[in-house]
């Protein structure tokens, strides 16, 4: 597609139930990331992708947090038990890969927005 | 402890005047700063980066200005106009962690006409 898509645009959902998030990003572009921007704050880096492994995962918060991109272009985003804490907006970026050189330019999709009652 | 800081959280000018956006950061490691734009219901989208190694970047009505000694940066908008109304981030990477970008919490500015 033209642009990162992301599905759905808003979800709401019950402390203690499991979500999935959906991303997908734009053809061609091998490398995949999951930032969170909770309200008033910036977005901040959960997990990027290389290909189909997660080659970072450090910004995943906690083990209810997991993400897959089985075939190196689709990528979800699970959370399990949902705490009120995880309400945030969701959102995915693609870029080509660039090696170590030159800012990377990352293309986002408008996000999830999560809430949790 | 906040590597990326926009201390200003909102700025409003007049259409047609200049509009200055400042970011410090804390981490010498960083390498490279873009700066984003984000409209209400959109994701950010990219707007000029600027290397550690440079002092300025330009691109049309956009400047980004380093200074590396006071690990400060600021983006000019000349002339704004009100489509710029929008929320700024500031983001750093460093060379070796490039896919990790580190946002500031941006700041809203709203260009009256």
């Amino acid at each position: 597609g033209a642009g990162v898509s992301q599905t759905p645009s808003n979800k709401v959902t019950e402390k203690g139930k499991y979500v999935e998030l959906r991303c997908d990003p734009i053809s061609g572009h091998t490398a995949l990331y999951w930032y969170r921007q909770s309200l008033g704050q910036g977005p901040e880096f959960l997990i990027y992708f290389q290909g189909t492994g997660a080659a970072d995962d450090s910004g995943l918060p906690n083990d209810r947090f997991f993400a897959v991109r089985p075939e190196g272009s689709v990528s979800t985003l699970k959370i399990q038990r949902t705490e009120r804490g995880d309400s945030a907006v969701y959102l995915c970026a693609s870029s080509f890969e660039r090696g170590n050189s030159g800012a990377n330019v990352l293309t986002f999709g408008a996000g999830s927005r999560l809430t949790v009652l | 402890d906040q590597q990326v800081k926009q201390n200003s959280p909102s700025l409003s000018v007049q259409e047609g005047r200049i509009s200055i956006l400042n970011c410090d950061y804390t981490n010498s490691m960083f390498d490279y700063f873009l700066w984003y734009k984000k409209y209400p219901a959109e994701g950010p989208t990219f707007l000029i980066s600027i290397s550690s190694i440079k002092d300025k970047n330009e691109d049309g009505r956009f400047t980004v200005f380093l200074n590396k000694s006071a690990k400060h940066l600021s983006l000019h908008i000349v002339p704004s106009q009100p489509g710029d109304s929008a929320v700024y981030f500031c983001a750093a990477h460093a060379e070796g962690s490039n896919y990790k970008l580190t946002f500031g919490k941006g700041t809203l500015l709203t260009v009256n006409p």
